[in-house]
């Protein structure tokens, strides 16, 4: 199956900072990348659609200058959390999309704000 | 409003006692389904993509079946390496993006 790769797997920061973390597709190109968060016990919510080269498109209720995307390549994307705070805690997951039958997902980026 | 709903939320089962989880979907166009299995802390595993009402599909110990209003994901002889959670997502409309279910966790003992 597709490789995905994320960076780092877990960051603990302080409130206040910020966060980048990245999404490799390995294997094969995406020019559209998926990004979600997770809370404990709870589902995948999308956050943001982005295509490469262009902006990202955030769900209702994301704040697009908090979560910074960046799809510059078609095998790496970024999500910045700015100015992060405990409440922005999660497990953050990206997915690469290169086929429509089939959604590939990274190993997840576990967030925690102190 | 598109919707998904897994049943049960969690799922505590002796090994080798066959059970079944289930995925309802409210959708307008439903493209396809989709089942994953995630591990604690890690992300989601393809496991099944269904289209069409009727399809069935099946992958050593599991097999997902699609009707025009859910899916179950029928588990028979589990084992322990079979604990996790299970979700289940739906593609709809003109769109790519996948609306996910709460998942089932299901945990299988020795």
């Amino acid at each position: 199956g597709a490789v995905v790769s994320q960076h780092p797997s877990r960051v603990i920061c302080k409130s206040g900072t910020s966060v980048k973390i990245e999404c490799r597709s390995l294997d094969f190109q995406a020019t559209t990348m998926f990004w979600y968060r997770q809370f404990p016990k709870k589902s995948l919510m999308l956050m943001a659609t982005s295509n490469e080269g262009s902006k990202a498109t955030y769900e209702q209720g994301v704040e697009k200058d908090k979560f910074l995307i960046n799809h510059a390549s078609l095998t790496l994307s970024t999500l910045t959390v700015t100015s992060a705070h405990p409440e922005d805690s999660s497990f953050y997951i990206c997915s690469p999309i290169f086929s429509t039958d089939t959604q590939y997902f990274g190993p997840g980026t576990r967030l925690t704000v102190l | 409003e598109d919707q998904v709903t897994q049943s049960p939320e969690a799922l505590r089962l002796q090994e080798g006692e066959s059970s079944s989880l289930n995925c309802s979907y409210t959708v307008s166009g439903l493209r396809g389904l989709f089942w994953y299995r995630q591990d604690p802390g890690k992300g989601p595993e393809f496991l099944f993509t269904l289209y069409s009402a009727g399809e069935e599909k099946e992958k050593e110990r599991l097999k997902a079946t699609l009707t025009k209003k859910e899916s179950f994901l029928h588990i028979t002889a589990p084992k322990p390496e079979d604990s996790a959670t299970y979700l289940c997502a739906v593609q709809a409309g003109r769109t790519y993006k996948y609306i996910f279910g709460t998942g089932t966790r299901l945990k299988v003992l020795a």
